[in-house]
């Protein structure tokens, strides 16, 4: 069965840190990735996604994720943190490619920036 | 103006009731979904409708039961609610391939509590 794997639970970093969240996904076929964000007691909100094309994907805020397809990772980057950038994140994985849409995500990584 | 809508968002109710949420979404998409996430923030697809016809049925009990009227609208009746159905439940859509503005649009989520 297709799974996402995210590695960190809860990443916490300074303002102005680089930031890595992992995404490692278990799937044979065509995929289509995506990272979503949440914060806190929001919806989740689209950051970024990848389709085909370039492997390295520029979202909103700043944020950016680069598709290794011979690892299976999809994962998200952001030179410099903000404050404002606390929240959850999921990455997520469309296992369909698109025809009929099945979106499975991993566990959420909870990233705290302290000011 | 709300693309995908949820109501109530809020919801607090006593076990052994029925309850239902609604979602409509004015995007125009042909597939709609549900979600719930528990308390650890886990996200997981309960079902998932495709022009009113249901596609995914993951493993839910059938106390839970979707509706979809129209493509536009999928709704969520729960009979005898548990303890631990308390959890967020999100509606989500998509139009099928349809890249490269295929995407899933989340609502903002139905928090239920039963007590």
């Amino acid at each position: 069965a297709q799974s996402v794997s995210q590695h960190n639970h809860h990443v916490i970093l300074s303002e102005a840190a680089s930031l890595e969240l992992g995404c490692n996904y278990s799937y044979g076929g065509t995929v289509n990735l995506f990272w979503y964000v949440q914060y806190p007691g929001q919806h989740l909100q689209l950051l970024l996604k990848y389709f085909s094309g370039d492997p390295l994907v520029k979202g909103i805020k700043g944020f950016e994720a680069e598709f290794i397809k011979s690892k299976f990772s999809f994962n998200l980057r952001k030179p410099s943190v903000q404050w404002s950038d606390t929240a959850e994140y999921f990455c997520a994985v469309d296992s369909y490619g698109g025809s009929q849409g099945n979106l499975i995500f991993g566990k959420g990584t909870k990233l705290s920036v302290k000011p | 103006d709300t693309a995908v809508s949820q109501t109530p968002k809020y919801l607090v109710t006593q076990m052994g009731n029925d309850k239902s949420i609604k979602c409509e979404q004015n995007l125009g998409h042909d597939t709609m979904y549900w979600y719930k996430q528990d308390s650890k923030k886990f996200l997981k697809i309960m079902f998932s409708y495709n022009n009113k016809e249901l596609i995914i049925n993951e493993t839910v009990p059938n106390r839970f039961s979707p509706k979809s009227p129209d493509k536009a609208h999928l709704n969520l009746h729960i009979n005898s609610l548990e303890l631990g159905d308390s959890a967020v439940y999100f509606c989500a859509s998509t139009l099928t391939g349809q890249e490269p503005n295929y995407g899933y649009t989340f609502g903002s989520g139905t928090r239920l509590t039963v007590v």
